[in-house]
Formats: C-alpha cells, structure tokens, sequence
C-alpha cells in the first residue's frame, strides 16, 4: 500500500480567498489524482496530476480555478482559487500502483474538509 | 448521468450474517472495478478489486462478484462484524483511463451487534 499525507485535514475559509492542499505520499508513484467529495455526494476526480508536465482536468473544472502541481514523484499540491460556498467539499489526494497489466490498487489520503464562509 | 450506481442507500444486517452489497454500472468500457470502505473523517480504503476477465475475486471475508452481461457487481462481507459499518463505495475504470475511477454515490453499511 501507500501511505498518504494531506495537509490542512480541514480549514475554514472566506470567500473570494485561495487555499492550497498539500499531498505526499511515502514512496515514489507515477500517478496521483485529486478528488472531490462533495456533500452527500460521490467522489469526482477533478484532475490526474502529472509530474514534469500540466495536470491533466476532467470536464467541468478547470486550470484557473484548480491550480495543481507535482514538481516530484513523491509530492503534489492543489489549489482551490477564488472559493466560494460551493466549493465546501473533502478534497483527497489518491495514488495509483499497478500490479502486473491487469491490476492495480488507487489509494486515497485522509482527505481536507474544506468549509468556505 | 451516473455511469456507476449504488441504488440502496443504506443496509443493516445483523452481526455474523452476510452483508451483500450491489452496484450497477452502464459504460461498458468499464473492465476493471474497486470497492472501498469509508470511515467518517478519514479517506477511502480500498478493500478488494476485480478486472472483467475473472467473474469472482476473493479475500478473507470479502468477496467480489462481477455479472459482465448484467453490467453487475456485488461485494459479500462474511461474517459481517460491528467493525464492518462504514459507507461503501463502487468504483470503476476502463482500460487505458490511466486509473482513473467513477464512483457510485455509496451505501451505508450498519451491522447491529
């Protein structure tokens, strides 16, 4: 498995303010994706997070809004810009380790609950 | 439209029995399927997968089940335990979608001691 920081676990925050959500993982792995779990909701990837190149965005979020980086193969940060209410989600880091060609196992970090004001 | 459905809300069984928990999916590049267990304040953890070329995938007191034709998976937990109450989500990915996975909406699992 891997284990997975995130930092802030939650925050409080105004709007029309940024915030930015850290995430390391213990080893090394190519893939890291950003999530969100809105309330009473699925998660929804945001983002597969790229190292050495732009975060690659799913339909309906975008870079200006979501700004990530992965300037290594260890760490990744995303930002949530211009918040608004709705915006108060949980935000998880996930990581993906293949196992073979046909299997693999994502793993997900404690998540930051965010609550914007 | 939801491409990964978990159509029961909410499922209480009594300890010891078998909890069976179903999901439902539509997009039939889908081929490969995770189940993870979620704890209020903490991220998913993955419990068990399953690729499209097996029909059963077992571990411990999990089992995973996969009905292609039907475009249905279940996970059966036996013996369930109190310990086992914790949302559940499905989640599915196709091949070549560089691992990235849709979630169904999730079930909430209760076992009553």
């Amino acid at each position: 498995s891997a284990v997975i920081s995130q930092k802030p676990s939650r925050d409080i925050c105004q709007r029309g303010t940024s915030l930015t959500i850290q995430c390391q993982v213990d080893s090394q792995v190519t893939m890291m994706f950003w999530y969100r779990q809105q309330p009473g909701q699925s998660l929804t990837l945001i983002a597969t997070a790229n190292q050495g190149s732009e975060a690659t965005y799913e339909s309906g979020f975008v870079i200006d809004k979501f700004p990530i980086s992965r300037p290594n193969l260890t760490f990744s940060t995303l930002t949530v810009s211009n918040m608004s209410p709705e915006d108060s989600s949980i935000y998880l880091c996930s990581v993906a380790r293949a196992f073979g060609s046909s299997s693999y196992e994502q793993y997900f970090g404690p998540g930051t609950r965010l609550t914007v004001t | 439209d939801q491409q990964v459905k978990q159509n029961s809300p909410s499922l209480s069984v009594q300890e010891g029995r078998i909890s069976i928990l179903n999901c439902d999916y539509t997009n039939s590049m889908f081929d490969y399927f995770l189940w993870y267990k979620k704890y209020p304040a903490e991220g998913p953890t993955f419990l068990i997968s399953i690729s499209s070329i097996k029909d059963k995938n077992e571990d411990g007191r999990f089992t995973v089940f996969l009905n292609k034709s039907a475009k249905h998976l279940s996970l059966h937990i036996v013996p369930s335990q109190p310990g086992d109450s914790a949302v559940y989500f499905c989640a599915a990915s196709a091949t070549g979608a560089n691992s990235k996975l849709t979630f169904g909406k999730g079930i909430t699992l209760s076992v009553r001691p």
